[in-house]
């Protein structure tokens, strides 16, 4: 079965410093996609940062980079030059083709992230 | 209105009480889904919809019933609900139902429910 195993209950990081939100997965399935959202205390997930599994490239957008290391089933996130309004919960998700011919999304349970002064 | 929207954000409810949630989305998607998010647990899905037909439902219980009558629009109708069924009920959508591995799904704000 899918999974994604999230194990940082909460992290702590200086402003301008760099952190790496751990996220490793478990699947027996050869196409699937990884994807990290950010949800603020508002409630609202917002979607940071897709990685697929044929892409030989680590995914970028902006300060989050996606650490995608496939042999070790493991997806870490980067965020460079952390800001205060990066204080946040972030979920590593992945997404499958189940039986039902769509594609589902299954979430770890998720790194409380905060950014001191 | 911009993205995927819900309401209410929040809700206080009795368990003999009946209420609904509304979710819309203002993305041209075709696929709509509801999740619960509960403390300290990942995300559970509990409805899909792509193209107003249900495609998913993970063993729900009853007691919440989904409706999609246009493809902008989701509701989820609450009755006799329990105190565990307390969580933040989010919506999303997503282009559609999913054919490729990347099917980025869009979130709303959430409703955050209490089951007195």
């Amino acid at each position: 079965a899918q999974k994604i195993t999230q194990t940082q209950p909460g992290m702590f990081v200086q402003e301008k410093e760099a952190v790496t939100l751990d996220c490793t997965y478990d699947t027996s399935d050869q196409s699937y996609g990884l994807f990290w959202y950010k949800q603020p205390s508002s409630g609202e997930m917002i979607f940071l940062i897709y990685q697929g599994s044929y892409d030989e490239q680590n995914a970028t957008e902006g300060r989050y980079s996606l650490n995608f290391q496939k042999a070790r089933k493991s997806a870490n996130l980067v965020i460079s030059a952390s800001q205060l309004g990066d204080s946040a919960m972030y979920f590593c998700a992945m997404s499958f083709l189940e039986n039902t011919g769509f594609q589902k999304l299954v979430f770890g349970t998720g790194t409380r992230l905060l950014v001191s002064p | 209105e911009t993205g995927v929207t819900q309401t209410p954000r929040h809700l206080v409810m009795g368990m003999t009480n009946k209420k609904s949630l509304k979710c819309e989305q203002h993305l041209g998607h075709n696929a709509m889904y509801w999740y619960k998010q509960s403390a300290k647990k990942p995300l559970e899905l509990m409805f899909v919809y792509s193209l107003e037909e249900r495609v998913e439902n993970n063993s729900v219980p009853s007691r919440f019933s989904p409706e999609c009558p246009n493809s902008s629009h989701l509701f989820l109708h609450l009755h006799t609900l329990q105190p565990e069924d307390s969580a933040l009920y989010l919506c999303a959508s997503s282009q559609d139902r999913g054919f490729s591995s990347y099917n980025e799904q869009f979130f709303g704000p959430g409703t955050r429910l209490t089951v007195l």
